[in-house]
Formats: structure tokens, sequence, C-alpha cells
């Protein structure tokens, strides 16, 4: 298997753009996480799904902020309107399970600049 | 709330030496603690994870870490550094609704 797959690896926008992040999990794994990652507020979790089914979405920071997965084997995230704070590197990952047992594979991340 | 700390931001070892990485944890119930490397341009990897038995534990990569129940801590650490092992060290620990919650990382830099 290839890993996670993220599309682009790099963005470029300028404030009021849509921005939809691509990712593809691991073939048979059940869950997906969005995370995000920024210089000031580290490392944290936007959202993640159980086959398909957003569970928990407490991390998305505001209405801007959507994800989908319309099947097990691709999920989008999309901001809409972008803004600079927007700016960091969102990372997709995925897992078989969920708990302790069951680690998560992480794709190598979509670097997101928004001017 | 869960939280992890990792005081160091940046640390700079010679290859060869030995490495040792902190991390406090702050969580109610048993932790479930992580290891992860991010290399330049990567997503993470899992290097280790303990949840319960023997203190010490073995990952990949020749690493190993402590934890440390009295002291709140799940130190990393590698006896002998190469340069490949250049890269950002997060800690983790598993909270409730089995979430990952990240330190702020350590970015190690290696010198020949």
């Amino acid at each position: 298997d290839a890993g996670v797959i993220q599309s682009p690896r790099h963005e470029v926008t300028e404030m009021g753009q849509e921005v939809t992040l691509r990712c593809k999990p691991i073939s048979g794994h059940d869950y997906l996480f969005w995370y995000r990652q920024t210089m000031m507020r580290g490392l944290e979790l936007l959202i993640y799904f159980n086959n398909n089914v957003p569970i928990d979405d407490s991390g998305m920071p505001e209405d801007r902020f959507s994800a989908k997965m319309p099947n097990a084997s691709f999920s989008t995230l999309k901001i809409q309107p972008s803004e600079p704070r927007d700016s960091a590197v969102y990372f997709c990952a995925s897992s078989l399970a969920l708990g302790r047992l069951h680690e998560q594979f992480f794709g190598p991340g979509t670097r997101l600049t928004v001017l | 709330a869960q939280s992890v700390t990792q005081p160091d931001i940046h640390i700079t070892v010679s290859e060869g030496a030995s490495l040792e990485l902190r991390c406090n944890y702050s969580y109610g119930a048993t932790p479930y603690l992580f290891w992860y490397v991010q290399s330049p341009g990567q997503g993470l990897q899992l290097l280790l994870k303990y949840f319960s038995g023997d203190t010490l534990v073995q990952g990949i990569k020749g690493f190993e870490a402590e934890f440390k129940r009295s002291q709140s801590s799940f130190n990393l650490r590698k006896p002998s550094v190469h340069w490949s092992d250049a890269a950002e060290y997060f800690c983790a620990v598993e909270a409730a609704g089995n979430k990952l919650t990240f330190g702020g990382g350590t970015r190690v830099l290696v010198k020949p």
C-alpha cells in the first residue's frame, strides 16, 4: 500500500478563495482524521470519521471549515472563504480502528499558504 | 483536561552522542503515551508507545522511552544519534474519546 496520500502537497491562495484539500486513506482503514499544525497551536485534531461518517468535529475552528468523506477511499477538507490565519500544514491520518492499539498512519501533509 | 509539555523547542546534538528528549504530561487517568517523529516534508511516524507493564519501552530506529509516573514524564532516549535522526519529535497522550493530544514538539539538529 502506498500509505496515506494527500494532495496537493503545497497550496498558495489568496484570501477569500475556496481551498480544497484531499486525502486518500490506507485501504481497509475505517477511521480517517484531519489535523492542523501551526507554530502557535501545534498539532490539533480537527475532525475524524468512522466508516465515512463524521464522529467528532469539535476541533473544526469555525463554519468556514467543512469536511466530507463521500466514500471509503476519499475525503476532503474545504475552507471557504480562506483567511491568512488558516495558513498551516494540514495532515490526514487513517487507522484500522480507534484507540491505543491501533496506530494512526499520517500522510505527508498539505502546506497551505493564504496571502 | 489532558496536556503534554515538551520543554525543549530545539536541541542540537553531535553525531554519535546520546540524545534525551523530555516530555511531561497531565492526565487524570492512566496515561497512554506515544512518541512520533516527523522528518522534513513528511508526516508523523510512530516511534513507540506505552500502555502498561514495563516502564521502559523499546521502539523503532533504536529509540527507547521510560515512563515515570511519579514525575509524570515519558522521556525519549537514543544512545548514539545518527545524522538521519534530525527531525521533529512529538510526544502525545491518548485522551478521552481515544483522541491524541500532542505536545509542541522538539526539533533535533545533528552536528557532524
